[in-house]
């Protein structure tokens, strides 16, 4: 298994551009989030989705977009790019019901708009 | 809303000392998960331990030891005889829990202490 795979590595955007950062999983788990970090701020919850078709807002929405169209993909998509998006940006998955354990994160995403 | 909190920002201690890691937590739900989780300078996460809100057992796994207290809305960690290796970010994380699966709602996350252990 792959487990949870986030592409790319590293951004670098202009205020104002769009961009999709992609999050796949190959273990068939039903829940999957998007959160960013901050130093100081820890994890926030973006998005996160408990099935194919279902997206629900998190903490910190405004400005990002997500859905879920297949059990495996969870693109998050930004809209138009501001200085204060600049973070890490992780992606995870789990079971999405009583048998789930903890969350499985990928690499993480750096993002840097300037 | 829920909530958690590290208080302790950052902790270092020397080699082989003993270090409690704590975290209180607020929710509404009675039915909710508490997370402890690792960030190694390397950057990635890793998951430590899951405890249910109706399972208060302590619980240890080699060195780690985990001790939950509903009656202070506390989950805190215990690292026994600490090592360099040990040296990270450790974050609590709480989920409340669907009524019907008992799966994940939203989960937040506590900002994070930063463990330093001195060799």
């Amino acid at each position: 298994n792959a487990g949870v795979t986030q592409t790319p590595k590293f951004q670098v955007l202009k205020t104002g551009q769009s961009m999709t950062l992609q999050c796949a999983q190959d273990m068939n788990h039903e829940y999957m989030s998007w959160y960013r970090q901050d130093p100081g701020m820890g994890l926030r919850l973006i998005h996160y989705s408990v099935g194919a078709g279902i997206t629900d807002q998190g903490e910190v929405p405004n400005g990002y977009n997500v859905s879920r169209s297949t059990t495996e993909d969870f693109p998050l998509r930004l809209l138009s790019a501001a200085p204060s998006q600049t973070s890490v940006y992780f992606c995870a998955s789990s079971y999405s019901s009583g048998r789930a354990r903890g969350q499985f994160f990928g690499p993480g995403t750096r993002l840097t708009v300037l | 809303a829920q909530k958690v909190t590290q208080a302790q920002t950052e902790i270092s201690v020397v080699e082989k000392e003993d270090v409690t890691l704590d975290c209180v937590y607020e929710t509404r739900d009675t039915t909710y998960y508490l997370f402890w989780y690792k960030q190694p300078p390397s950057g990635e996460l890793v998951f430590l331990i899951r405890r249910n809100s109706f399972d208060e057992q302590n619980e240890i796994s080699g060195r780690y030891s985990w001790n939950f207290q509903k009656s202070t809305s506390s989950f805190n960690f215990t690292i026994t005889a600490s090592q360099v290796v040990d040296s990270a970010v450790y974050f609590c994380a709480l989920s409340e829990a669907f009524m019907n699966s008992g799966g994940y709602q939203k989960v937040t996350f506590g900002i994070g202490t930063k463990l330093q252990v001195i060799p």
